[in-house]
């Protein structure tokens, strides 16, 4: 089975710049998560979907960002306008319902992003 | 509310050698507890869960951890350490009615010396 696909791997843009983010998540899985990574801060996450629908956006920075998840197959993670403090690697991670919590989380390969 | 404390940020061991990874969580409900690990340049990949039964869990490239209640604890070990395990390894718990949200350590690097 295919994994988390993320695109594009690397993205390098000038400050003030729109940057879309793009994934695809394991094909039934029915939570998806988007996570920054850097150094300073470790790994956050930003906002989770269940079935389309966003559940908790609270790890969102600041309304620069913005996510939706138009369906079960694809997600994006926008920033406008993008400053230099949000370069970091960013991962998407999908997982299954089972009800219980007890599920995996399965990520994709990152987006490393520079913001010049 | 849960949390993980990954005790140890930077953890050297001798090729060979035991590898102990040590992480203790919190938790108000039964918690279900996983290792990843990261190497350079990738996304996290599971080495293993413990979500009920068995507290010894088993995971891939011979790690396992053991669930201790007592102790609030998830270590994670392996016998004898391989070049290749040098990465980073995150512990993380959820729980049940969570969402399958995970609340994740703060990460341990693991050099292997040969």
């Amino acid at each position: 089975d295919a994994g988390v696909i993320q695109s594009p791997r690397h993205e390098v843009t000038e400050m003030g710049q729109e940057v879309t983010l793009r994934c695809k998540p394991i094909s039934g899985h029915d939570y998806l998560f988007w996570y920054r990574q850097t150094m300073m801060r470790g790994l956050e996450l930003l906002i989770y979907f269940n079935n389309n629908v966003p559940i908790d956006d609270s790890g969102m920075p600041e309304d620069r960002f913005s996510a939706k998840m138009p369906n079960a197959s694809f997600s994006t993670l926008k920033i406008q306008p993008s400053e230099p403090r949000d370069s970091a690697v960013y991962f998407c991670a999908s997982s299954r319902d089972r009800g219980r919590g007890n599920q995996p989380q399965h990520f994709g390969d990152g987006t490393r992003l520079s913001i010049l | 509310a849960q949390s993980v404390t990954q005790l140890g940020s930077h953890v050297s061991v001798s090729e060979g050698a035991l590898v102990l990874l040590r992480c203790n969580y919190s938790s108000s409900v039964p918690p279900y507890l996983f290792w990843y690990v990261q190497y350079p340049n990738q996304g996290l990949q599971l080495l293993l869960k413990y979500t009920t039964g068995a507290t010894l869990v088993k995971g891939i490239n011979g790690f396992e951890a053991e669930f201790k209640k007592s102790e609030t604890s998830f270590h994670l070990t392996k016998p004898s350490a391989h070049m290749s395990d040098a990465a980073e390894y995150f512990c993380a718990v959820s729980r049940t009615g969570g969402g399958n949200k995970l609340t994740f350590g703060t990460g341990t690097q693991l050099k292997v010396e040969l």
